[in-house]
């Protein structure tokens, strides 16, 4: 089956202790891209991945770094996690970056940081 | 820089009624796709519907159709005839390469 999975559904963490989400697609799609999700902001993008080792910084990258070793992979790394980066985490992935392209999303990651 | 609206926070429809949900957008870009995603309670985000900014129709799929007019750069979606599996909320997204703009939501619940 055709999916995005997103790893671990829910976590509770302490401030500045470091987190990894991890995402992986299984549909060889070059573009990955990752979100949080905040109420009334809709979705906003953390980081996204044109192709393997290409990374750029999306709307609100400050806190988090993310790689792309591999092209089904990209997980998303919270150094030192703070409580504004309490959210819910989307990653999603489709199969080119051009823009008609659709999205696949992973079923969220809901952080809390405490 | 891109920017999506979705003015509506929440809207209400009958069943079996149409509704229009609002999306204008600001882009410097010529090339562009503009996207409407359906999120339920469940919280997954499902993909319902693409306009590229360079098509001469309006797309449709199924019950949902986008009213894009470029001039006045909305994407408008439109539900025909509304079922009470509808109620979610509904995002207007915007993609120009690798960069993607989501709106703010709208929460949209049928009534029966």
């Amino acid at each position: 089956e055709a999916q995005v999975t997103q790893n671990p559904r829910y976590l509770i963490t302490v401030t500045g202790k470091k987190l990894t989400v991890t995402c992986s697609q299984n549909m060889n799609h070059e573009y990955m891209s990752w979100y949080r999700q905040d109420p009334g902001l809709g979705l906003r993008q953390i980081y996204y991945s044109m192709n393997v080792e290409v990374t750029d910084k999306g709307d609100v990258p400050e806190g988090y770094k993310v790689s792309r070793k591999e092209k089904r992979n990209f997980p998303l790394i919270l150094e030192s996690p703070s409580p504004n980066q309490t959210s819910l985490y989307f990653c999603a992935s489709s199969l080119r970056a051009a823009s008609s392209y659709e999205q696949y999303f992973g079923p969220g990651t809901r952080l809390t940081v405490t | 820089a891109q920017k999506i609206t979705q003015t509506q926070p929440g809207m209400f429809v009958q069943e079996k009624e149409a509704v229009t949900l609002d999306c204008t957008y600001d882009t410097s870009d010529p090339s562009y796709g503009l996207f409407w995603y359906k999120q339920p309670s469940s919280g997954e985000m499902i993909f319902l519907i693409y306009q590229g900014s360079y098509d001469q129709q309006n797309a449709t799929e199924g019950r949902y159709s986008l009213n894009f007019q470029k001039a006045r750069k909305s994407a408008n979606l439109v539900i025909s005839a509304s079922q009470l599996g509808d109620s979610a909320m509904y995002f207007c997204a915007m993609s120009s390469l690798g960069d993607m703009r989501f709106g703010a939501g709208t929460r949209l619940t049928v009534k029966p």
